[in-house]
């Protein structure tokens, strides 16, 4: 079955950090594209970030460009998520999500989603 | 970057009715487009990729088509289960986009 769990949400203040983890399991990780995508309270979803199978390849939403990296480790079947500079419109809750096949922009799977709120 | 209108934005309903909930692209995508079913406190759910592809879970009352600029969603007969918010996404590029979603509501 696959599963993918994030963790690392949390209370941010305003120009803080925070490090989102995605663990996955019960697919072949290292052959999948993954993608960043958030929902702030009440609203609707907001794609953020896509890193292809290798990592070559990488794009962001232009709302998080330069603040927030995309990364992921192969061997430990790992995504992550590295937000700097935090905003209070960064509040939302943030999932992972595979793609279907290579590239394809389909998202088949879902994480559960971890909350960051960024108050101060 | 590529605008993806949904409408209507909510949608009171009866179970048995029919239901169709469309989806416009600022420009054109061909068939790449999805479609995702969200309930309350849970992730999105695939339901449709490639514009009418059924994923694997999906009740064969749900269809979709469309190419181009326009796609439609239909549920052809709305059960209790279907109640949720419905989201259109375009895959052609990036950054990929999302419509603003349907709430589909009980009547």
């Amino acid at each position: 079955e696959v599963q993918l769990v994030e963790s690392g949400g949390g209370l941010a203040q305003p120009g803080g950090s925070l490090r989102l983890s995605c663990a996955a399991s019960g697919f072949t990780f290292s052959s999948h594209s993954m993608n960043w995508v958030r929902q702030a309270p009440g609203k609707g979803l907001e794609w953020i970030s896509y890193i292809s199978s290798a990592s070559g390849i990488i794009y962001y939403a232009d709302s998080v460009e330069g603040r927030f990296t995309i990364s992921r480790d192969n061997a430990k079947n790992s995504l992550y998520l590295q937000m700097n500079s935090l905003r209070d419109e960064d509040t939302a809750v943030y999932y992972c999500a595979r793609d279907l096949d290579t590239a394809m922009g389909y998202f088949d799977s879902w994480g559960q989603g971890t909350l960051v709120t960024v108050s101060s | 970057d590529i605008q993806m209108t949904q409408s209507p934005s909510s949608v009171s309903a009866s179970v048995g009715d029919r239901v169709t909930i469309t989806c416009r692209a600022s420009q054109g995508i061909y068939s790449w487009l999805a479609w995702y079913q969200q309930k309350p406190g849970k992730a999105p759910k695939l339901l449709i990729y490639a514009a009418s592809t059924l994923e694997g879970w999906a009740p064969s009352r749900f269809s979709a088509s469309g190419s181009g600029t326009d796609f439609t969603l239909t549920i052809s007969s709305l059960q209790p289960e279907d109640f949720a918010t419905y989201y259109c996404q375009q895959a052609n590029s990036f950054p990929r986009t999302f419509g603003g979603g349907t709430k589909v509501e009980i009547k």
